[in-house]
């Protein structure tokens, strides 16, 4: 199975100030069309995950521009440019180039 | 509007087999590259993919759990049914489907989770 490592696991970011996700896969997530499979998903407490970055930088519908996604190959970063309050929760990355669709453990945001 | 909502028993015993539907609206999975998963969180909440079934009536399972699911559709009723066989108290768990287009472009939307506990 291809292993996607987050870090950090725990990331507290005060009010206003900028956060970043690294997330690293064990294998190239290129797609035969030359598409690289990387997603960025949201979780807020209690609630089901949404999606907030598809395709290593495409912005879901409705997420703040102050989210967005880089990288290439295997290795990848979610930046908040601005943590807002609503932004606490779970980040998980998850690649779909190859079976079986993993995801990355999870990186917890908290306001300090 | 695309929705998906899961439903199923809420407490299951050791050994029984669980069976989950997923019942969606807004898409048709008739429809080329529409694709739809089932995904389990554990209450330590790491996200597990478990199946696939795609329009065309391919099936993916996760090696791991593979001998232990089967995951079929129903287009008239616009449902995903999993089963798992062999339950075991470490399947506790929130089942979540969740729907893929154009075959790549995996979980833009998800249905809200229905928590299974196993025990006896």
């Amino acid at each position: 199975d291809v292993v996607m490592t987050q870090s950090p696991l725990s990331l507290p970011v005060t009010l206003g100030q900028p956060a970043f996700i690294s997330c690293k896969s064990s294998q190239s997530l290129v797609y035969t069309d030359g598409n690289t499979l990387l997603n960025w998903f949201q979780q807020r407490p209690g609630q089901s995950p949404r999606r907030l970055i598809y395709k290593v930088s495409n912005r879901d519908s409705g997420v703040p521009d102050r989210f967005s996604g880089s990288g290439s190959g295997t290795d990848f970063t979610l930046k908040i440019s601005r943590v807002e309050a609503e932004d606490v929760g779970v980040y998980y990355c998850m690649q779909g180039r190859h079976w079986p669709l993993t995801f990355g453990q999870g990186t917890r945001l908290e306001i300090k | 509007q695309v929705t998906l909502r899961e439903s199923g028993p809420a407490l299951v015993k050791p050994t029984q087999t669980l069976t989950l539907t997923c019942t969606f609206s807004g898409f048709s999975l008739t429809t080329s590259g529409v694709c739809v998963s089932w995904i389990r969180q554990t209450p330590g909440k790491a996200l597990e993919w478990l199946a696939r079934i795609d329009w065309d009536d391919d099936e993916h399972y996760s090696p791991s759990l593979m001998a232990r699911l089967t995951i079929s559709k129903d287009t008239s009723k616009n449902q995903v049914v999993l089963t798992m066989t062999n339950m075991d108290p470490v399947d506790t768990a929130t089942y979540y489907c969740a729907r893929t287009v154009y075959t790549t472009l995996d979980f833009d939307s998800w249905g809200q989770g229905t928590l299974v506990t196993v025990s006896s």
